[in-house]
């Protein structure tokens, strides 16, 4: 089965500076999409960037990028000159054929705080 | 474009009863989405629905169920209500899904509490 982890609970970040956020995955499948999503408080969950398993270029949306490395199963999120629209919950998912066809599978969340 | 639209925002029911969830997709979407988020559980995918058809059911009991309509909405029922089925139930929707590549779109959830 897919398993997606976010091992940070929490990062907090100072307004304007750089942070990373993790997401590791587990999969047999050779095809597969990633995707991070943000929760604000609103609760409307928001498409932030997402990252085809083909592609070895690294997706970035503006100040949002990441560092997808197929073979170590990472897919870690960096958000530049934070902002404090920034802060939110932070989810990495998995979405791939198979049995688990139209689902996506999410890590636990990573709630990020910014700082003034 | 309006997004995905879903009702009611808060609903309160007690043990036993049922509950009716409803959500409309994105105009042009015909694949709709549902996932439980509950207290420390994290984001759980419960159905997929395309053309009216179940696609897809996450690791559910039958209580949950749920349709999906001509203009494609789509309802979710919950019967028997427990105090577990407490949560956030957010409804997505896409583009077909044939292709695992079409993002999900969600909507603001319907927050249902069990007394």
């Amino acid at each position: 089965a897919q398993t997606v982890t976010q091992s940070q609970p929490e990062m907090s970040v100072q307004e304007a500076e750089t942070v990373t956020l993790s997401c590791t995955y587990d999969t047999s499948e050779s095809d597969y999409y990633l995707f991070w999503y943000k929760q604000p408080p609103s609760r409307q969950m928001i498409l932030v960037i997402r990252q085809e398993a083909y592609k070895q270029q690294n997706a970035t949306e503006n100040r949002f990028s990441v560092n997808f490395q197929k073979a170590a199963k990472s897919f870690s999120l960096k958000i530049s000159d934070s902002q404090l629209g920034d802060a939110a919950m932070y989810f990495c998912a998995y979405n791939a054929g198979g049995t688990s066809y139209g689902k996506l599978t999410f890590g636990q969340g990573t709630i990020l705080t910014v700082h003034p | 474009e309006a997004g995905v639209t879903q009702s009611p925002t808060h609903l309160i029911k007690t043990r036993g009863q049922q509950a009716t969830l409803r959500c409309s997709p994105i105009s042009g979407h015909t694949s709709v989405y549902w996932y439980q988020q509950a207290l420390g559980l994290g984001l759980q995918f419960l159905l997929w629905y395309d053309e009216g058809e179940e696609r897809n059911r996450g690791n559910f009991p039958p209580r949950f169920s749920g349709r999906q309509f001509p203009n494609y909405s789509s309802e979710l029922n919950v019967n028997a209500l427990e105090l577990e089925d407490s949560a956030l139930y957010l409804c997505a929707s896409s583009l077909f899904a044939g292709q695992t590549n079409q993002p999900q779109h969600f909507g603001d959830g319907t927050r249902l509490s069990i007394l």
